[in-house]
């Protein structure tokens, strides 16, 4: 696709519902990145995936906190038992390789009831 | 700790005048890079400009250009001739890859919110 691409673009949960949060990355690009935007923060990592190989996790502040990229491509970010401090802007960004520029998508808000 | 410190919460500049936002890193890395990323409300984050900690000199796209200071740890923007349309979120990051597993992440600032007065 022309640009990284999220959905959804809005989601409202209620507390202890799970959510899945898509991410299409630009094709080709090997390296992909989820990061969580509260309001009024700066982004802060959450994970990094090489290929289908998820290189990095240190991020993730719960076991309640998934991702995956089973084919390289298309990531998904899942959140169990949602809890309120997990409201934020998730942002997917996706770059050729280490040296390349990052690109980033629209994101996807979440908000939990 | 890997961190980056931007002191200005808040800046305001007149239209066609120059602002300077300020940035400062800290990293024990030695291959590295530094980016400035404009956030307009619609959360999608903007490549403003970047600078490889190897080049000694400053960057510079169009009316943006960086102070970069690598002994301070200093990466500052300058944004000449302001427009309407900067007024956004800017964020300052480095980017760091992690020789031990291959992974590589960028690190963001708080950000500094730009209001452009007419």
């Amino acid at each position: 696709g022309a640009g990284v691409s999220q959905s959804p673009r809005y989601k409202v949960a209620k507390r202890g519902q799970d959510v899945a949060l898509r991410c299409d990355p630009i094709s080709g690009h090997v390296s992909l990145f989820w990061y969580q935007q509260a309001l009024g923060q700066g982004p802060e990592f959450l994970t990094y995936f090489q290929n289908e190989a998820q290189l990095d996790k240190s991020g993730l502040p719960s076991d309640r906190f998934f991702a995956e990229r089973p084919e390289g491509s298309v990531s998904t970010l899942k959140i169990q038992r949602t809890q309120q401090e997990d409201s934020a802007v998730y942002l997917c960004a996706s770059s050729l390789g280490p040296r390349a520029t990052i690109y980033f998508g629209e994101g996807s808000w979440l908000t939990v009831v | 700790a890997q961190t980056v410190t931007q002191s200005q919460p808040e800046m305001s500049v007149q239209e066609a005048e120059t602002v300077t936002l300020s940035c400062t890193y800290d990293t024990s890395e030695s291959d590295y890079y530094l980016f400035w990323y404009k956030q307009p409300p619609s959360r999608q984050m903007i490549l403003v400009i970047r600078q490889e900690a190897y080049k000694q000199q400053n960057a510079t796209e169009n009316r943006f250009s960086v102070n970069f200071q690598k002994a301070a740890k200093s990466f500052s923007l300058k944004i000449s001739d302001s427009q309407l349309g900067d007024a956004a979120m800017y964020f300052c990051a480095y980017r760091i890859r992690i020789t031990q597993g291959g992974s590589e992440k960028l690190v963001f600032g708080k950000g500094t919110k730009l209001t452009v007065n007419p």
